[in-house]
């Protein structure tokens, strides 16, 4: 496509459900990336993929939030038994190369709300 | 750690004023550095990057400045207008594991407004 999408856009969860949040990066991107943005604030990273080798998780909160990237493509967040503090927007990025000097392409975000 | 500060918090403008959003960090071993728009509800949108070789870039009204001596960045806007209101972002890519991933390290922003 011409530029990444996410899905759904807005998400409402009870609290302690699961969620999945789906990115697509733009055609052929090598790099992927997950970032938080709480209200407010300015995004926070949480994992990167390089094709479909995670190789960067530090940023992820708690063991409750898992990615994935299967195929090099198409990447699924998962938050399991979500908490209100959970509640931001998360937004997926994805660059060509994933050197310092490539320009990373943001999706519109998928705004999460924990009741 | 690479910290990055955005100043003002928030903007006021009256219409066709030109204006300056202020950008620092704390490393200037950085590789680049991205203005980017948020529209409320919507994603980022990259409006600029500068390579760490350059001074400055422009785009339209836009241009934006770079001294990695002084961990400063500018970007400056030109005849504002109404539909520049929105929040800008100025982020720079940052190594902060042996994973070699460079994230991005972005400032809380600057909500600018400009009046009719």
């Amino acid at each position: 496509g011409a530029g990444v999408s996410q899905s759904p856009r807005y998400k409402v969860a009870k609290r302690g459900q699961d969620v999945a949040l789906r990115c697509d990066p733009i055609s052929g991107h090598v790099s992927l990336f997950w970032y938080q943005q709480a209200l407010g604030q300015g995004p926070e990273f949480l994992t990167y993929f390089q094709n479909e080798a995670q190789l960067d998780k530090s940023g992820l909160p708690s063991d409750r939030f898992f990615a994935e990237r299967p195929e090099g493509s198409v990447s699924t967040l998962k938050i399991q038994r979500t908490q209100q503090e959970d509640s931001a927007v998360y937004l997926c990025a994805s660059s060509r190369t994933g050197v310092g000097t490539d320009t990373q392409y943001f999706g519109p975000g998928t705004r999460l709300t924990v009741l | 750690k690479q910290e990055v500060t955005q100043i003002p918090a928030a903007l006021s403008v009256p219409e066709g004023e030109n204006l300056v959003l202020n950008c620092s960090f704390t490393d200037s071993a950085i590789y680049n550095l991205q203005w980017f728009r948020q529209d409320p509800g919507k994603g980022l949108t990259s409006l600029l990057l500068i390579q760490s070789s350059q001074r400055e870039q422009t785009s339209g009204r836009l241009n934006a400045s770079l001294d990695k001596s002084s961990g400063r960045s500018t970007l400056y806007i030109a005849a504002s207008q109404p539909g520049d209101s929105a929040t800008y972002l100025c982020a720079v890519p940052w190594v902060y594991s042996g994973a070699g991933s460079y994230q991005l390290t972005f400032g809380k922003g600057t909500k600018l407004s400009v009046i009719p």
